[in-house]
């Protein structure tokens, strides 16, 4: 079955920068994108960003295209964000999920179990 | 960049019907771009639960559907069962700026 696998939760300190990962199994991982999304403490999921596993191309929230960086490893289907200058803001539960190839209308299916990243001096 | 609206609370009885509105604009819902509903349970990821012009991955009960008209979407919960009581969020895409995936606010379904 289709398996997204992200790896454990980080504390950081403001200013750092955090990697999560999302190993896929189950389907051709370059027939797909990935997307990511964060929800932080009580509030609502929040779209970061996508990237075509086919061709690497992104997007990324306008408020966050500073600052995340996405890759794909398509030796081992994985899928990689990259967060950097951290804030207390940024402390969220971050998810990976299954997303359209193009980057165009479509939905998530299925999701990571999720990677709470904490940013604490 | 733009949210869709939803209402921050439904309730309703045990066998009851819900609906939940999704509000958007002309550059996402109202532009003719799917919308796409998921569920989180408590301390739980999200889940697809209807997607396109209704339609349920498997697993998901018939008692969920979907349906949009001009810049809204909405979803009903027919039949309301205690383990529906939920987070439940509206998701389409919007063609504005260079083009992006927007979520909605998000509803708490309680089950009275």
């Amino acid at each position: 079955q289709v398996q997204l696998v992200q790896s454990g939760g980080e504390v950081k300190k403001p200013g750092a920068s955090v990697r999560v990962s999302c190993k896929t199994s189950g389907y051709t991982f370059t027939d797909y994108g990935i997307t990511w999304v964060r929800q932080a403490p009580g509030q609502r999921l929040e779209w970061m960003a996508w990237i075509s596993a086919y061709n690497g191309d992104t997007k990324s929230a306008h408020h966050l295209q500073a600052r995340v960086s996405l890759t794909t490893d398509t030796s081992t289907n994985t899928a990689f964000m990259d967060l950097r200058g951290l804030r207390s803001d940024d402390s969220a539960i971050y998810y990976c999920a299954r997303a359209p190839t193009l980057g165009d209308a479509g939905h998530f299916d299925p999701w990571g179990q999720g990677t709470p990243v904490t940013v604490s001096s | 960049q733009s949210v869709l609206s939803q209402p921050p609370s439904v309730s309703g009885a045990p066998g009851q019907r819900v609906t939940i509105s999704c509000t958007g604009s002309s550059s996402n819902i109202g532009a003719g771009y799917d919308v796409h509903w998921y569920q989180q349970l408590p301390g739980t990821a999200p889940r697809l639960l209807i997607y396109g012009k209704s339609h349920r991955p498997s697993g998901v009960p018939d008692r969920f559907s979907g349906s949009k008209s001009g810049t809204s979407a909405s979803l009903a919960i027919t039949g309301l069962q205690a383990e529906d009581e939920a987070e439940y969020y509206c998701q389409s895409y919007d063609s504005s700026l260079s083009g992006y995936y927007v979520f909605g606010t998000g509803t708490k379904v309680t089950v009275l």
